[in-house]
């Protein structure tokens, strides 16, 4: 069946780039999202690729897609206190729902 | 633009309650997703709704059932409560739940079972 798995924590320096790694199974998905949860509220969209695409640039995100070997990564450029969340990866399957990586805790020291 | 809209936020029941979950989506959209989030299980889809029929369905048991309005708003239902019901739930909803319409959530209501 469909997975989707990602690294379980990053910690980063303020001002440092993070990358943030994903890996999925499921060859057939055409979209891949990236979300962003902070402590007590829901999940906020970051940005989402097409699966034609290698790479995707928004602001201080980039998205890196490698169809061949189902990996998809996000970068944050200059981070920031702020973007201490959990971030999930997901693959949007031929159903249209979502499948969730377990997210990636990303600590950002001062 | 209003986001999503969960209600209530929080919520405690015990064992062999029943509970009704409210989610709004964003306006103009059709499609409403529910998830539900465990420490154990990571997000879990429930089921989606479009245009007041149930379009997909997770691996939940019939304890679990849900609706949509003809203004696309949805609820959730979940009966005979257990401990393991505990959990965040999640709405998302998009405008017609197609692969290039992303599915924009709700803050989500979180239920406790005691």
């Amino acid at each position: 069946g469909e997975d989707v798995e990602q690294s379980l924590f990053l910690s980063v320096r303020e001002g440092d780039s993070s990358v943030i790694n994903c890996t999925y199974t499921d060859s057939s998905s055409t979209y891949l999202y990236w979300y962003k949860q902070e402590p007590g509220a829901g999940l906020q969209l970051l940005t989402y690729i097409f699966s034609n695409m290698d790479m995707k640039q928004d602001q201080r995100l980039t998205v890196l897609l490698n169809k061949k070997d189902k990996h998809l990564s996000l970068r944050i450029a200059d981070t920031q206190t702020g973007d201490s969340a959990i971030y999930f990866c997901a693959e949007k399957d031929s159903s249209y729902k979502l499948i969730f990586g377990s997210g990636t805790r990303l600590l950002v020291r001062p | 633009k209003a986001g999503v809209t969960q209600t209530p936020r929080y919520l405690i029941k015990t064992r062999g309650q029943q509970v009704t979950l409210s989610c709004s989506p964003i306006s103009g959209h059709r499609s409403v997703s529910w998830y539900q989030q465990t420490p154990g299980q990571g997000l879990q889809f429930l089921f989606e709704y479009f245009s007041e029929t149930q379009r997909n369905k997770g691996n939940f048991p019939g304890r679990f059932s849900g609706r949509q309005f003809s203004n696309s708003r949805s609820e959730m239902n979940v009966s005979t409560l257990e401990l393991g019901d505990s959990a965040l739930y999640l709405c998302a909803s998009s405008f017609e739940g197609a692969g290039n319409q992303p599915q924009h959530f709700g803050d989500g209501t979180r239920l406790s079972i005691l």
